[in-house]
């Protein structure tokens, strides 16, 4: 069965420093891979996506991710995290004949952000 | 312009009760969906239609009836309303072709008291 995993359910880092949340997917196929962001009372936003070609992808607000087919990961990453970046993260793997006939989220990875 | 609105934003009802919940999108999307977000914030898809049909039913209650009068909108209607029930429901659209992603509505939490 489809599923994605988010091993840390939240992580703490000071203003700055770097940031590498970890999302590992199981999916026959070839998936097509979203990271979404939600910020306190809002809803989902999407960071980036990723669905053929290059695997390293850009996104929104600095973030970035990697697709690694042999790791069945998608790990998204910021090189110097801001106050505003404290949010849920949600890592998501879009199955079906398009990528968007059914998607199915990760748990979350908290984000807080020590000034 | 709000691509995808929900109203209410908050519900507080008490159990046994029917509501509703709307949806719409101006972004010409043809899909639409509902999400179930828990209070440990797992979001869990609901439904989902294409065109004003049902594509994606997972599995859900029969007390929870969506209904869509046009492509831009699908409205979530819930019978006999249950303490579990509580949780924030979010709409969102998707054009339906391949390699896209779905935008999201700011959600409704609704809370069974």
């Amino acid at each position: 069965a489809q599923s994605v995993t988010q091993p840390d359910i939240h992580i703490t880092v000071s203003e700055g420093a770097s940031l590498e949340l970890r999302c590992n997917y199981s999916y026959g196929a070839t998936p097509y891979l979203f990271w979404y962001v939600q910020s306190p009372g809002q809803g989902l936003q999407l960071l980036l996506k990723y669905f053929s070609g290059d695997t390293l992808v850009q996104g929104i607000k600095g973030f970035e991710a990697e697709f690694k087919r042999s790791q069945s990961s998608f790990n998204l990453r910021k090189p110097s995290v801001h106050w505003s970046d404290a949010a849920e993260y949600f890592c998501a793997v879009g199955v079906g004949k398009t990528s968007y006939d059914k998607v199915i989220f990760g748990p979350g990875t908290s984000l807080s952000v020590i000034p | 312009d709000t691509a995808v609105s929900q109203t209410p934003k908050y519900l507080v009802t008490q159990m046994g009760n029917d509501k509703s919940i709307k949806c719409e999108q101006n972004l010409g999307h043809d899909t639409m969906y509902w999400y179930k977000q828990d209070s440990k914030k797992f979001l869990k898809i609901m439904f989902s239609y294409n065109n004003k049909e049902l594509i994606i039913n997972e599995t859900v209650p029969n007390r929870f009836s969506p209904k869509s009068p046009d492509k831009a909108h699908l409205n979530l209607h819930i019978n006999s309303l249950e303490l579990g029930d509580s949780a924030v429901y979010f709409c969102a659209s998707s054009p339906f072709t391949g390699g896209t992603e779905a935008f999201f509505g700011q959600g409704t939490r609704l809370t069974v008291v």
